[in-house]
């Protein structure tokens, strides 16, 4: 079965202050995915990565960066992070490769105070 | 672009009462379409997927047609119970789609009485 691990699980920071979320995979998938959830959004995408140093922008990538130096993990970092980034981070893998599901982690809860 | 619409929730039921949760989608390409679960405090699973038109997918007691002529992929359930209560989210992706990405609706809260 494949398996994500986000960590930190929860954070708290500070406004302006640089965060960096973890997911590391067990498995060799290709694709590798950054979501936030917000109350009456749903799950929107921030940044994607297709394969190690590729990465490429979602719909919600202002004020984030991503980097993908192994297969197994994939960053993303909040360079100065602000209030209206307080969110739920989700990880996701790409299992489906014919059928295109995502496998998810089970999310870092950040708060910007 | 692709886009999912949900029924606006929040849904309560009682246990055992029958569940429709609506959901209609526009897409460029044809697209495979999802059903995810969320229950509080984890992250989303699959709950069932259908991948082309007339296909249905069943899950739990879960089920869903990919109805092309009407663009929807409705989620039913004819008895549901506690422990359905959840956040239900809608999502689609296409091949034409860059970096296979997911598409998602807004997600529906279920909550189902004794």
């Amino acid at each position: 079965d494949a398996g994500i691990t986000q960590s930190p699980r929860h954070k708290v920071t500070e406004t302006g202050t640089p965060v960096t979320l973890r997911c590391h995979q067990t498995e060799n998938h290709r694709y590798m995915y950054w979501y936030r959830q917000d109350p009456g959004h749903g799950l929107r995408l921030i940044h994607y990565s297709y394969g190690v140093k590729d990465t490429d922008k979602g719909e919600v990538s202002d004020g984030y960066s991503v980097s993908r130096s192994k297969t197994e993990d994939f960053l993303l970092t909040l360079e100065s992070a602000t209030s209206s980034q307080t969110s739920v981070y989700f990880c996701a893998i790409r299992t489906g490769v014919v059928t295109g599901e995502l496998f998810f982690g089970e999310g870092s809860r950040l708060t910007v105070l | 672009g692709n886009s999912v619409t949900q029924m606006e929730g929040p849904v309560t039921l009682s246990e055992e009462a029958f569940l429709t949760i609506n959901c209609t989608y526009t897409a460029t390409g044809y697209p495979s379409l999802f059903w995810y679960v969320q229950y509080p405090g984890e992250g989303l699973q699959l709950l069932l997927k259908a991948t082309k038109a007339d296909d249905k997918g069943s899950n739990k007691g879960f089920e869903a047609t990919y109805r092309k002529e009407t663009t929807s992929f409705h989620l039913e359930k004819g008895s549901v119970q506690v422990s359905d209560s959840a956040v239900y989210f809608c999502a689609l992706t296409t091949q034409e789609t860059s970096g296979s990405r997911l598409t998602f609706g807004e997600g529906t809260q279920l909550t189902v009485n004794p």
